[in-house]
């Protein structure tokens, strides 16, 4: 069975401040790893997409993948009340047709 | 380019009754994925098309079932509803390659509740 772990939170930062979010996956052979956020009654909206070791910026957001370790992180910089949302860690795999989400981890950003 | 459009956005049913939702994905995309999310589960895999093929299905009971037109749109079907399948129904849309930069994309949802 994939499983998907997140720390479900809530994670409170303060405005300005760096919120990181972590997650664990259990298919070594996961390839594809994404981070969708979702506002509260609204849809998955994809921010990051990270496909092989290392680091990836775009923006404020930084996506960290460790293979090795079995382990992706988000990291937002100057975190915004904007950014006060559930981050979804979702894994596909080899040829996979298929998202394995965790169940989220829910940030609030405080002014 | 327009996203993915899920209807109906609301839906109140009673138990017993069935259901029809229906997503249409973005332009050009022909892989279709159904997603159950719930507070207590979140989101759960119920199956993916492509092609008007099921590729893929997830660990739910035969009263869930879809399918894929010709033209990529895609219904799912809940029969004899029980309380339990109170939910948000989420479809995402993606190429279908399967390749590595696969995306999938979510439409707005279907919020469902079964009295």
């Amino acid at each position: 069975q994939k499983e998907v772990e997140q720390n479900s939170g809530p994670l409170s930062v303060p405005e300005g401040a760096i919120a990181s979010l972590n997650c664990t996956y259990s298919d070594r052979g996961s390839q594809s790893f994404f981070w969708y956020r979702q506002y509260s009654g609204k849809s998955p909206e994809l921010i990051m997409s990270i496909y092989s070791n290392g680091d990836k910026e775009d923006g404020r957001f930084t996506a960290q993948l460790n293979k090795a370790s079995q382990y992706v992180s988000l990291l937002i910089r100057d975190s915004q009340p904007s950014d006060s949302a559930t981050y979804l860690c979702a894994v596909n795999g080899a040829g996979s047709y298929q998202l394995t989400f965790g169940k989220g981890t829910k940030l609030s950003v405080i002014p | 380019k327009a996203g993915v459009t899920q209807t109906p956005r609301y839906l109140i049913k009673t138990r017993g009754q069935q259901v029809t939702l229906s997503c249409s994905p973005i332009s050009g995309h022909r892989s279709v994925s159904w997603y159950q999310q719930t507070p207590g589960q979140g989101l759960q895999f119920l199956f993916e098309y492509f092609s008007e093929t099921q590729r893929n299905k997830g660990n739910f009971p035969g009263r869930f079932s879809g399918r894929q037109f010709s033209n990529s749109r895609s219904e799912m079907n809940v029969s004899t509803l029980e309380l339990g399948d109170s939910a948000l129904y989420l479809c995402a849309s993606s190429l279908g390659a399967a390749s590595l930069q696969e995306t999938q994309y979510f439409g707005p949802g279907t919020r469902l509740l079964v009295l």
